[in-house]
């Protein structure tokens, strides 16, 4: 069965310190993974797939096979990245997105 | 984001009544999901949509019930059967049916029963 594991509720830090929120998965197929974003009264969105390999608002995201692990990572953190964070877990072929159970960062000044 | 809505923000009901969540979409998107939002559990999913006048049961579909007599609405049922129907609940659309692709979330349906 697919899952995703969010091990840390809440990741509290400092501003300008760096950010790793960890996703581990477990899928016997070949994964798609995702990172989506919460933002205080905005929409759930999309905030980076492995697939593009791209860095978006300074956040980066390695798939590990090996470890199967898709940790999101960001150098210096900000206020503003003060959100609920959720990795989720797609297949080829696989119509469905499973969830983690969602990581809150807060970020203080 | 206005592509998707979601009508009410908030409702509320008594218990033993059905009730039934509005998820339109404009975008022409290809497939529908309804999620259901908990403190501490994630995004959960209770039905999705594939095509018009086809869908599939999700992890947790006990209670619900959907439609999809068109590709812009995919209305979601919430019965007295449902054991615990106070929560949020994300509509979400996505362009094509294969994995990759993102899904758009409306602003979702925040439902209270008591």
């Amino acid at each position: 069965a697919q899952r995703v594991t969010q091990p840390e509720k809440l990741l509290s830090v400092f501003k300008g310190a760096p950010v790793e929120l960890k996703c581990n998965y477990s899928y016997s197929g070949s994964p798609e993974l995702f990172w989506y974003v919460q933002y205080s009264r905005q929409r759930l969105q999309l905030l980076l797939r492995h697939i593009s390999r791209e860095s978006i608002k300074g956040f980066t995201a390695d798939l590990n096979k090996g470890e199967t692990s898709f940790h999101l990572k960001k150098p210096f953190a900000q206020e503003e990245d003060s959100a609920m964070y959720y990795c989720a877990l797609s297949g080829t072929g696989f119509q469905k997105l499973v969830f983690g159970t969602g990581t809150r960062l807060l970020v203080s000044p | 984001d206005g592509g998707i809505t979601q009508s009410p923000k908030y409702l509320f009901r008594k218990e033993g009544q059905n009730v039934t969540l509005s998820c339109e979409q404009n975008l022409n998107h290809d497939a529908m999901y309804w999620y259901r939002q908990d403190p501490g559990q994630g995004l959960r999913l209770i039905y999705y949509s594939q095509i018009v006048n086809d869908f599939q049961k999700g992890d947790i579909a006990e209670g619900y019930s959907v439609s999809r007599e068109k590709k812009e609405s995919f209305p979601l049922t919430v019965t007295s059967a449902q054991k615990n129907p106070t929560a949020f609940y994300l509509c979400a659309t996505k362009m094509g049916t294969s994995g990759g692709y993102e899904q758009y979330f409306g602003p979702g349906t925040r439902l209270t029963v008591t």
